[in-house]
């Protein structure tokens, strides 16, 4: 059965500072996503990494995965508070259509 | 149509009753999800269909619950005999059929916040 697990749970930083989460999976999985939720609002897709070394880059966010290792990262540089949100990496099972199994998520709070 | 859709947004029912929710996922997709999360948790998944089918449900779907996509377009969500465990926020999600060629990502809609009082 797939497992995803992240850490931190919860990041509290200051605004221009750096930080990473990390994702961790525990079997083959085709592909890993990011999402992005605000409290009481639904999930915003930000990237989606098909392959070994993969790297995408959005403004101050940038993910990486390495499919050796069953790790994926989300790295936030200088942040800023509108990245205020909680964020979730989601794995996908070879073989399941497409289901997505998530991790429990990183509150990040960026604080002035 | 610019997204997945979810009607209601909210819904505060009484223990016992049923409920049913709606989605309409984006208008080329074949593939449409349930999910359940709990406040601090990460979505769940429920059930999957592809066009009409449904073809798996979790576990953690029991017997009150029931899910039909009736004409591979929209799709409802039935809860039977409402318990205050059964408060959560429901998602829909659609995405296209890898066949259909592209990556197979999910767009999630606004999401049913359901309470169980």
């Amino acid at each position: 059965e797939l497992k995803v697990e992240q850490n931190p749970l919860f990041l509290s930083m200051q605004e221009g500072k750096n930080y990473t989460i990390y994702c961790n999976y525990s079997t083959t999985s085709d592909r890993l996503y990011w999402y992005r939720q605000d409290p009481g609002k639904s999930l915003e897709s930000l990237f989606v990494l098909l392959s070994n070394g993969a790297v995408k880059q959005e403004g101050r966010l940038m993910a990486s995965l390495d499919t050796k290792a069953r790790l994926s990262t989300l790295h936030i540089t200088a942040a800023v508070h509108d990245l205020s949100a909680t964020y979730f990496c989601a794995a996908i099972n070879t073989g399941t259509a497409s289901k997505l199994t998530f991790g429990t998520g990183t509150r990040l709070q960026v604080t002035l | 149509d610019t997204g997945v859709s979810q009607d209601p947004r909210h819904k505060i029912t009484k223990r016992g009753q049923n409920v049913t929710f709606r989605c309409d996922p984006i208008s080329e997709h074949n593939r449409l999800y349930w999910y359940r999360q709990t406040l601090g948790q990460g979505p769940e998944f429920l059930t999957y269909f592809q066009n009409e089918a449904q073809l798996e449900k979790s576990r953690l779907l029991s017997d009150r619950f029931s899910a039909e996509r009736p004409k591979g377009s929209f799709s409802t969500l039935e809860i039977q005999r409402t318990e205050q465990g059964d408060s959560a926020m429901y998602l829909c999600a659609s995405s296209p059929d890898t066949r259909q060629g592209g990556v197979t990502e999910a767009f999630f809609g606004q999401g049913t916040r359901l309470t169980v009082v």
